[in-house]
Protein backbone atom coordinates (compact mmCIF):
# COMPACT_ATOMS: atom_id res chain seq x y z
CA UNK A 1 0.00 0.00 0.00
CA UNK A 2 1.10 3.63 -1.05
CA UNK A 3 2.02 5.43 1.82
CA UNK A 4 3.27 9.53 1.90
CA UNK A 5 4.98 11.41 4.51
CA UNK A 6 5.84 14.82 4.55
CA UNK A 7 8.27 16.10 7.01
CA UNK A 8 8.14 18.54 8.76
CA UNK A 9 4.48 19.44 9.62
CA UNK A 10 5.30 23.22 9.86
CA UNK A 11 7.61 25.41 9.01
CA UNK A 12 8.11 29.26 10.29
CA UNK A 13 10.67 31.32 8.37
CA UNK A 14 11.56 34.98 8.13
CA UNK A 15 9.99 36.76 5.09
CA UNK A 16 13.64 36.24 2.00
CA UNK A 17 14.60 32.56 3.35
CA UNK A 18 14.83 29.97 1.03
CA UNK A 19 13.24 26.83 1.86
CA UNK A 20 12.61 23.17 1.33
CA UNK A 21 9.89 20.74 1.65
CA UNK A 22 10.18 16.79 1.70
CA UNK A 23 8.07 14.45 0.86
CA UNK A 24 8.43 10.57 0.61
CA UNK A 25 6.43 7.61 -0.78
CA UNK A 26 6.80 4.02 -0.01
CA UNK A 27 6.43 2.25 -3.45
CA UNK A 28 8.63 3.94 -6.64
CA UNK A 29 5.42 2.72 -9.00
CA UNK A 30 4.06 6.08 -9.15
CA UNK A 31 3.10 8.14 -12.69
CA UNK A 32 3.91 11.33 -11.13
CA UNK A 33 3.97 13.60 -8.26
CA UNK A 34 2.42 16.49 -8.20
CA UNK A 35 2.70 19.50 -5.32
CA UNK A 36 -0.43 21.66 -4.51
CA UNK A 37 -0.72 24.23 -2.56
CA UNK A 38 -3.96 24.80 -0.04
CA UNK A 39 -5.28 28.19 1.82
CA UNK A 40 -6.97 27.87 5.15
CA UNK A 41 -10.87 26.76 4.17
CA UNK A 42 -9.78 26.36 0.63
CA UNK A 43 -9.72 24.06 -2.06
CA UNK A 44 -5.99 22.90 -3.73
CA UNK A 45 -4.00 24.91 -6.36
CA UNK A 46 -2.03 22.48 -8.82
CA UNK A 47 1.57 24.07 -8.22
CA UNK A 48 4.06 21.44 -10.39
CA UNK A 49 3.97 18.24 -11.58
CA UNK A 50 6.75 16.04 -12.27
CA UNK A 51 6.31 13.16 -14.67
CA UNK A 52 7.90 9.68 -13.28
CA UNK A 53 10.10 9.83 -16.25
CA UNK A 54 11.25 13.65 -14.93
CA UNK A 55 14.09 14.63 -12.73
CA UNK A 56 12.51 18.01 -11.89
CA UNK A 57 10.10 21.38 -12.50
CA UNK A 58 10.80 24.87 -12.56
CA UNK A 59 7.85 26.95 -12.08
CA UNK A 60 8.81 31.13 -10.66
CA UNK A 61 10.48 30.50 -7.66
CA UNK A 62 9.32 27.03 -6.98
CA UNK A 63 11.40 24.00 -7.93
CA UNK A 64 10.27 20.58 -7.06
CA UNK A 65 13.16 17.34 -8.04
CA UNK A 66 11.85 13.62 -7.86
CA UNK A 67 13.92 10.88 -7.05
CA UNK A 68 11.55 7.75 -8.18
CA UNK A 69 14.46 5.21 -6.43
CA UNK A 70 14.49 6.56 -3.15
CA UNK A 71 11.43 7.20 -3.52
CA UNK A 72 12.09 11.25 -2.37
CA UNK A 73 10.54 14.66 -3.64
CA UNK A 74 11.62 17.74 -2.26
CA UNK A 75 9.85 21.54 -3.34
CA UNK A 76 12.24 23.97 -3.09
CA UNK A 77 11.05 27.58 -2.69
CA UNK A 78 13.68 30.48 -3.05
CA UNK A 79 13.28 34.04 -1.36
CA UNK A 80 10.13 33.30 0.37
CA UNK A 81 7.57 36.11 0.70
CA UNK A 82 4.41 36.20 3.40
CA UNK A 83 2.18 35.25 0.02
CA UNK A 84 3.81 31.77 0.37
CA UNK A 85 2.47 31.06 3.78
CA UNK A 86 0.07 28.55 3.37
CA UNK A 87 -0.28 24.23 3.45
CA UNK A 88 1.83 22.49 0.83
CA UNK A 89 0.60 19.02 -0.20
CA UNK A 90 2.49 16.44 -2.24
CA UNK A 91 0.47 13.32 -3.74
CA UNK A 92 1.69 10.69 -5.85
CA UNK A 93 -0.49 9.35 -8.92
CA UNK A 94 -1.43 5.46 -9.13
CA UNK A 95 -2.25 3.80 -11.95
CA UNK A 96 -5.90 4.61 -11.82
CA UNK A 97 -5.16 8.03 -11.43
CA UNK A 98 -6.41 8.44 -8.16
CA UNK A 99 -4.42 10.62 -5.76
CA UNK A 100 -2.57 9.84 -2.44
CA UNK A 101 -1.81 12.88 -0.29
CA UNK A 102 0.72 13.59 2.13
CA UNK A 103 -0.54 15.00 5.60
CA UNK A 104 0.99 18.55 4.26
CA UNK A 105 3.27 20.97 5.49
CA UNK A 106 2.04 23.98 7.16
CA UNK A 107 4.40 27.30 5.98
CA UNK A 108 4.55 30.74 7.66
CA UNK A 109 6.28 33.29 6.58
CA UNK A 110 6.73 35.88 8.59
CA UNK A 111 7.09 39.63 7.57
CA UNK B 1 -14.35 28.42 -18.24
CA UNK B 2 -15.41 28.95 -14.34
CA UNK B 3 -13.65 26.04 -12.97
CA UNK B 4 -15.07 23.17 -10.94
CA UNK B 5 -17.73 24.35 -8.68
CA UNK B 6 -19.62 22.96 -5.77
CA UNK B 7 -22.58 23.44 -3.42
CA UNK B 8 -23.33 24.25 -0.76
CA UNK B 9 -20.09 25.92 0.59
CA UNK B 10 -20.87 24.82 4.24
CA UNK B 11 -24.09 22.23 5.22
CA UNK B 12 -24.24 21.52 9.17
CA UNK B 13 -26.27 18.83 10.04
CA UNK B 14 -27.78 16.63 13.04
CA UNK B 15 -26.66 13.21 13.49
CA UNK B 16 -28.92 11.14 11.84
CA UNK B 17 -29.78 13.46 9.20
CA UNK B 18 -29.12 12.92 5.41
CA UNK B 19 -26.89 15.04 3.28
CA UNK B 20 -26.52 15.95 -0.32
CA UNK B 21 -23.68 17.72 -2.07
CA UNK B 22 -23.50 18.37 -5.72
CA UNK B 23 -20.15 19.07 -8.03
CA UNK B 24 -19.92 20.65 -11.11
CA UNK B 25 -16.64 19.69 -13.03
CA UNK B 26 -14.95 21.83 -15.61
CA UNK B 27 -16.80 21.17 -19.17
CA UNK B 28 -15.96 18.47 -21.28
CA UNK B 29 -13.96 16.73 -18.29
CA UNK B 30 -14.11 13.02 -18.46
CA UNK B 31 -13.12 12.35 -15.25
CA UNK B 32 -14.20 13.44 -11.99
CA UNK B 33 -13.15 12.31 -8.30
CA UNK B 34 -14.29 12.73 -4.86
CA UNK B 35 -11.90 13.01 -1.83
CA UNK B 36 -12.10 13.56 2.16
CA UNK B 37 -9.92 16.12 4.06
CA UNK B 38 -10.49 16.20 8.26
CA UNK B 39 -8.81 18.95 9.96
CA UNK B 40 -4.51 18.71 9.80
CA UNK B 41 -4.72 15.58 7.11
CA UNK B 42 -4.18 15.72 3.67
CA UNK B 43 -7.54 14.20 1.20
CA UNK B 44 -8.29 10.52 1.05
CA UNK B 45 -9.59 9.19 -1.94
CA UNK B 46 -13.38 8.37 -2.03
CA UNK B 47 -14.55 7.83 -5.11
CA UNK B 48 -14.16 8.37 -9.18
CA UNK B 49 -16.14 8.70 -12.22
CA UNK B 50 -14.74 8.60 -16.03
CA UNK B 51 -18.03 9.88 -17.97
CA UNK B 52 -21.14 8.49 -16.42
CA UNK B 53 -19.49 5.17 -14.99
CA UNK B 54 -18.06 5.18 -11.14
CA UNK B 55 -14.74 2.93 -11.68
CA UNK B 56 -13.28 3.07 -8.10
CA UNK B 57 -14.48 3.64 -4.80
CA UNK B 58 -12.40 3.44 -1.15
CA UNK B 59 -13.35 1.51 1.57
CA UNK B 60 -13.75 4.68 3.15
CA UNK B 61 -16.98 4.72 1.08
CA UNK B 62 -19.10 2.96 3.38
CA UNK B 63 -22.82 1.78 2.47
CA UNK B 64 -24.01 5.25 4.14
CA UNK B 65 -22.41 7.16 0.73
CA UNK B 66 -23.07 7.06 -2.50
CA UNK B 67 -22.20 8.92 -5.35
CA UNK B 68 -23.67 9.44 -9.13
CA UNK B 69 -22.82 11.25 -12.03
CA UNK B 70 -25.93 10.52 -14.06
CA UNK B 71 -24.92 12.09 -17.46
CA UNK B 72 -21.15 12.50 -17.10
CA UNK B 73 -21.37 15.89 -16.20
CA UNK B 74 -22.29 16.85 -12.71
CA UNK B 75 -22.27 14.46 -9.90
CA UNK B 76 -23.70 14.24 -6.40
CA UNK B 77 -22.48 12.71 -3.12
CA UNK B 78 -25.23 11.78 -0.51
CA UNK B 79 -24.77 10.58 3.30
CA UNK B 80 -27.10 8.75 4.85
CA UNK B 81 -27.61 8.99 8.53
CA UNK B 82 -24.85 11.20 9.15
CA UNK B 83 -22.55 10.66 12.34
CA UNK B 84 -20.11 12.85 13.39
CA UNK B 85 -17.37 11.48 12.10
CA UNK B 86 -18.45 12.42 9.18
CA UNK B 87 -17.80 15.58 9.66
CA UNK B 88 -14.93 16.81 7.18
CA UNK B 89 -13.91 18.82 4.32
CA UNK B 90 -15.28 17.11 0.68
CA UNK B 91 -13.59 18.29 -2.02
CA UNK B 92 -14.61 17.34 -5.69
CA UNK B 93 -11.90 17.25 -8.58
CA UNK B 94 -11.85 17.07 -12.73
CA UNK B 95 -9.25 16.09 -15.03
CA UNK B 96 -9.67 15.61 -18.83
CA UNK B 97 -7.60 12.19 -19.03
CA UNK B 98 -5.17 12.00 -21.12
CA UNK B 99 -2.46 9.76 -19.52
CA UNK B 100 -2.94 9.33 -15.95
CA UNK B 101 1.10 10.33 -15.87
CA UNK B 102 0.08 13.99 -16.83
CA UNK B 103 -3.14 14.09 -15.62
CA UNK B 104 -3.89 17.27 -13.51
CA UNK B 105 -6.62 17.13 -11.51
CA UNK B 106 -8.41 21.07 -10.83
CA UNK B 107 -10.05 20.92 -7.42
CA UNK B 108 -13.28 22.83 -6.38
CA UNK B 109 -13.52 25.16 -2.99
CA UNK B 110 -15.05 21.74 -1.23
CA UNK B 111 -18.01 21.65 0.97
CA UNK B 112 -17.27 22.16 4.68
CA UNK B 113 -19.83 19.68 6.32
CA UNK B 114 -20.40 19.65 10.67
CA UNK B 115 -22.91 16.73 11.95
CA UNK B 116 -23.67 18.10 15.37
Amino acid sequence: KQEVTQIPAALSVPEGENLVLNCSFTDSAIYNLQWFRQDPGKGLTSLLLIQSSQREQTSGRLNASLDKSSGRSTLYIAASQPGDSATYLCAVTSNTGKLIFGQGTTLQVKP
Amino acid sequence: DTGVSQDPRHKITKRGQNVTFRCDPISEHNRLYWYRQTLGQGPEFLTYFQNEAQLEKSRLLSDRFSAERPKGSFSTLEIQRTEQGDSAMYLCASSEEDWVGTDTQYFGPGTRLTVL
